[in-house]
């Protein structure tokens, strides 16, 4: 069975500084991957997603996630962090083999000043 | 385009009273994903439908919950009777297709249970 681990619950970065979100995951069969963020009082939203090809992915807001089979790791980052970035993010992995998404348990961002 | 729709943003109700939430999966999705989310346990899978049929229901915590998707284009998740440990909030979430694709989520029901 697949599972999806999130190292760290919080994570403070500077405004501009580097952003590392980190996702583990286990599955049985090639995954599909995905990045999630949830703002305040809003339902979540598509940051990211791999599939298949590429293993860079880019995705909105300058984030981007690459895929590394040997480490199954899907971590997220962004150069320059901004204020705006401020949210939460789940890191999420469906295998080919079944139908259902799991969810990590989620990071909270948040980004001083 | 509309997104997914979620009614009522927000519920209170007593225990032991029936609760109705409802949801819109956006025009054309043919999956639709009832979560819910609360601190301690974090976005639990309640029910999946492919084409309006309930696939996996193995997240519904209990029989007082139940699913219901009588056409494409709306769906209703009850609990009845309700309890304070049901306090949470419930994402309603649509795709075009099945798991493999990105869901695309309601803005979410509120609901507090005194």
């Amino acid at each position: 069975a697949q599972s999806v681990t999130q190292l760290g619950s919080h994570v403070s970065v500077s405004e501009g500084a580097l952003v590392l979100l980190r996702c583990n995951y286990s599955s049985s069969v090639p995954p599909y991957l995905f990045w999630y963020v949830q703002y305040p009082n809003q339902g979540l939203q598509l940051l990211l997603k791999y599939t298949t090809g590429a293993t860079l992915v880019k995705g909105i807001n300058g984030f981007e996630a690459e895929f590394k089979k040997s480490e199954t790791s899907f971590h997220l980052t962004k150069p320059s962090a901004h204020m705006s970035d401020a949210a939460e993010y789940f890191c999420a992995v469906t295998d080919t083999g079944g139908f259902k998404t799991i969810f990590g348990a989620g990071t909270r961002l948040f980004v001083k000043a | 385009d509309a997104g997914v729709i979620q009614s009522p943003r927000h519920e209170v109700t007593e225990m032991g009273q029936e609760v109705t939430l409802r949801c819109k999966p956006i025009s054309g999705h043919n999956s639709l994903f009832w979560y819910r989310q609360t601190m301690m346990r974090g976005l639990e899978l309640l029910i999946y439908f492919n084409n309006n049929v309930p696939i996996d229901d193995s997240g519904m915590p209990e029989d007082r919950f139940s699913a219901k998707m009588p056409n494409a284009s709306f769906s209703t998740l009850k609990i009845q009777p309700s309890e304070p440990r049901d306090s949470a909030v419930y994402f309603c979430a649509s795709s075009s297709r099945d798991w493999s694709y990105e869901q695309y989520f309601g803005p979410g029901t509120r609901l507090t249970v005194t």
